[in-house]
């Protein structure tokens, strides 16, 4: 069973634009991480936003985080080509584990 | 060099076969996964070792079993694979010191025919 899931599945949009990807969980949690997966190769951990923040930012990354809707979002402002990538969130369940969700697969378009 | 590494990174195998992807870390890092990914379920967690004497099952271990071997290593085997194993494999590892955040292997794309 997966703690987290995304939406949207697929995203294309062009250079320069901004994406949202949002995620949203099932138990309460600790944190919330979001990685990167370039095509084929290992996760990246991008950025961790702890329960008790509503918003955090690094770089062109933007995470919100709502606990009460159990969601949260990832924003990439002025997107580039080397963007292009899928994003997941993952978040700790109540054995420990990591539990990420289905991903979202950004396409940025030169 | 990377701080996991993982071999083989490609394989193909016939079913039946018996298998094993190795990983190592050099981030000293107590906790290390493995995980598989499917197009489409994202990643899904089969083992996970918390020290060199603790291992534990994760999402879906049938089929597979591993070995820690050393806190660098830790290994994955498909004691009979089957075409359904086919998938990309990842090691991660993490240090609690860090809010659990997990450093991933580049991954092994293994096919079974």
């Amino acid at each position: 069973s997966q703690q987290g899931e995304e939406d949207p599945q697929a995203l294309s949009i062009q250079e320069g634009e901004n994406a949202t990807m949002n995620c949203s969980y099932k138990t309460s949690i600790n944190n919330l991480q979001w990685y990167r997966q370039n095509s084929g190769r290992g996760l990246v951990h991008l950025i961790l936003i702890r329960s008790n923040e509503r918003e955090k930012h690094s770089g062109r990354l933007r995470v919100t985080l709502d606990t009460s809707k159990k969601s949260s979002s990832l924003l990439i402002t002025a997107s580039r080509a080397a963007d292009t990538a899928s994003y997941f969130c993952a978040s700790y369940n109540q054995g420990g584990k990591l539990i990420f969700g289905q991903g979202t697969e950004l396409s940025v378009k030169p | 060099d990377a701080d996991v590494t993982q071999t083989p990174r490609n394989r193909i195998t016939k079913t039946g076969k018996r298998i094993m992807l190795e990983c190592s870390q050099t981030k000293g890092h107590d906790r290390m996964y493995w995980y598989r990914q499917d197009p489409g379920l994202g990643l899904r967690l089969i083992y996970y070792s918390f020290d060199v004497k603790d291992i534990n099952k994760g999402e879906i271990s049938d089929g597979y079993s591993v070995s820690r071997q050393a806190q660098a290593k830790f290994s994955l085997s498909l004691e009979s694979a089957i075409p359904n194993q086919t998938a990309l494999y990842f090691c991660a590892t993490s240090d609690p010191g860090t809010a659990y955040e997990q450093y991933f292997g580049p991954g092994t794309r293994l096919t079974v025919t």
